[in-house]
């Protein structure tokens, strides 16, 4: 499994609650990815890091902020939780460059109510 | 973002060959086409990757036209476990993904 992993794999809040999903890694790898996926749509990037308090946007980034402040974390933040982020989390991670693939996690399903 | 293209569905016979298309007319020289896929609700598995010359590893081959414009994943004996959501993308660092052509196996 490429020793990543996420957690929680299950959650449950209410609309306007924080909410903090993390991504944890043993591999040491520069890049790391977060995702969501909703039926119709395949997986859509949120934000990646490039290393250590390096990160940037992706294609739906409103609403999600992101940290990494060790190499083996990425946590994910809902600041305010709304209905529209139900949706399945999924993170990845690989190494630098062009030649190498990705790893994913096994996914989060978040739901909010 | 996505730089490819898929048709978003196909249907296979199993046991039969499944050849995946994917156009991807604005890659650039160094750029390599990743191949994954999807089972179900589980995190994507990396297949098979390639710059310029085909490829087989032992899940599958990719075979990649001699402008680099397109490629086919080829599943040379598709079996039941092979249903699922296969994904072609081009690498940038943004490692972004598209829609995927969902791929039903039928016996």
């Amino acid at each position: 499994d490429a020793g990543i992993t996420q957690s929680p794999r299950h959650k449950v809040t209410e609309t306007g609650t924080p909410v903090t999903l993390r991504c944890h890694q043993t591999e040491n790898h520069r890049y790391m990815y977060w995702y969501r996926q909703d039926p119709g749509h395949g997986l859509r990037l949120i934000h990646y890091s490039y290393g250590v308090k390096d990160t940037d946007k992706g294609e739906v980034s409103d609403g999600y902020s992101v940290s990494r402040s060790k190499t083996e974390d990425f946590l994910l933040t809902l600041e305010s939780a709304t209905s529209s982020q139900t949706s399945v989390y999924f993170c990845a991670i690989r190494v630098e460059g062009l030649n190498t693939e990705a790893f994913f996690g096994q996914g989060t399903r978040l739901t909010v109510v | 973002d996505a730089k490819t293209t898929q048709p978003p569905s196909m249907d296979c016979a199993e046991g039969r060959a499944a050849n995946l298309p994917c156009n991807h007319s604005t890659i650039s020289g160094n750029e390599y086409v990743y191949w994954y896929r999807q089972i179900h609700s589980q995190g994507p598995q990396y297949i098979i990757h390639g710059l310029k010359n085909n490829e087989t590893n032992e899940m599958a081959s990719l075979i990649i036209t001699e402008d680099r414009k397109s490629s086919t994943l080829i599943l040379p004996h598709a079996t039941l476990r092979d249903t699922a959501v296969y994904y072609c993308i081009v690498y940038d660092y943004k490692l972004s993904f598209g829609a995927g052509t969902t791929v039903t196996v039928r016996a």
